[in-house]
């Protein structure tokens, strides 16, 4: 089952817009992953924001967490249609097992 | 490095049939994990082994499916017999020991069981 909800479900935006996608999430954790999948592609790890943690940046990406709400959102800055993808919030269950959600699939328009 | 490496990339066979998937992992990666992607239930965790031996095989969804680390370098997901439910992107990944819980994937194999 997914425990990561991102929202929305699918974003369509010019290249050059920034774009904002969201995650909830129902159990305490210890860090949360933002991964990316491009079209029949493995997933890439984007970045990890731990829970002692309020923002983090990786070029133009960059990560908030709200623990109180069980939030998190990523927004990518300047988007390139290589951005075109879809982005999944991970959060880790236990030791080793990564929960994915269904994830954004984002669509960058030329 | 040459990242994580699954072979073959498409797999397509006939129900019954038996289908082995392979996963090398990166050198050096303590742990290795089997995922299965579909439309229908997203990506799910298959099994996971630690230094070659397997930790957690609750994932698995019945006997037919069976999973294999004989040594650091190589592993195995096999089905006999196979259905066409089992249609899906089966992906490996690896992960050193230490880290937030960043995992490694490789590009998939893509299995249609007709």
């Amino acid at each position: 089952s997914q425990q990561g909800e991102e929202d929305p479900q699918a974003l369509s935006i010019q290249e050059g817009e920034n774009a904002t996608m969201n995650c909830s999430y129902k159990t305490s954790i210890n860090n949360l992953q933002w991964y990316r999948q491009n079209s029949g592609r493995g997933l890439v790890h984007l970045i990890l924001i731990r829970s002692n943690e309020r923002e983090k940046h990786s070029g133009r990406l960059r990560v908030t967490l709200d623990t109180s709400k069980k939030s998190s959102s990523l927004l990518i800055t300047a988007s390139r249609a290589a951005d075109t993808a879809s982005y999944f919030c991970v959060r880790r269950q236990g030791a080793q097992k990564l929960v994915f959600g269904q994830g954004t699939r984002l669509t960058i328009n030329p | 490095d040459a990242g994580v490496i699954q072979s073959p990339r498409h797999e397509v066979t006939e129900m019954g049939q038996e289908v082995t998937l392979r996963c090398k992992p990166i050198s050096g990666h303590d742990y290795l994990f089997w995922y299965r992607q579909t439309m229908m239930r997203g990506l799910e965790l298959l099994i996971y082994f630690n230094n070659n031996v397997p930790i957690d095989d609750s994932g698995m969804p019945e006997d037919r499916f069976s999973a294999k680390m004989p040594n650091a370098s190589f592993s195995t997901l096999k089905i006999q017999p196979s259905e066409p439910r089992d249609s899906a992107v089966y992906f490996c990944a690896s992960r050193t020991g230490g880290g937030g819980g960043e995992q490694y994937f490789g590009p998939g194999t893509r299995l249609t069981v007709t």
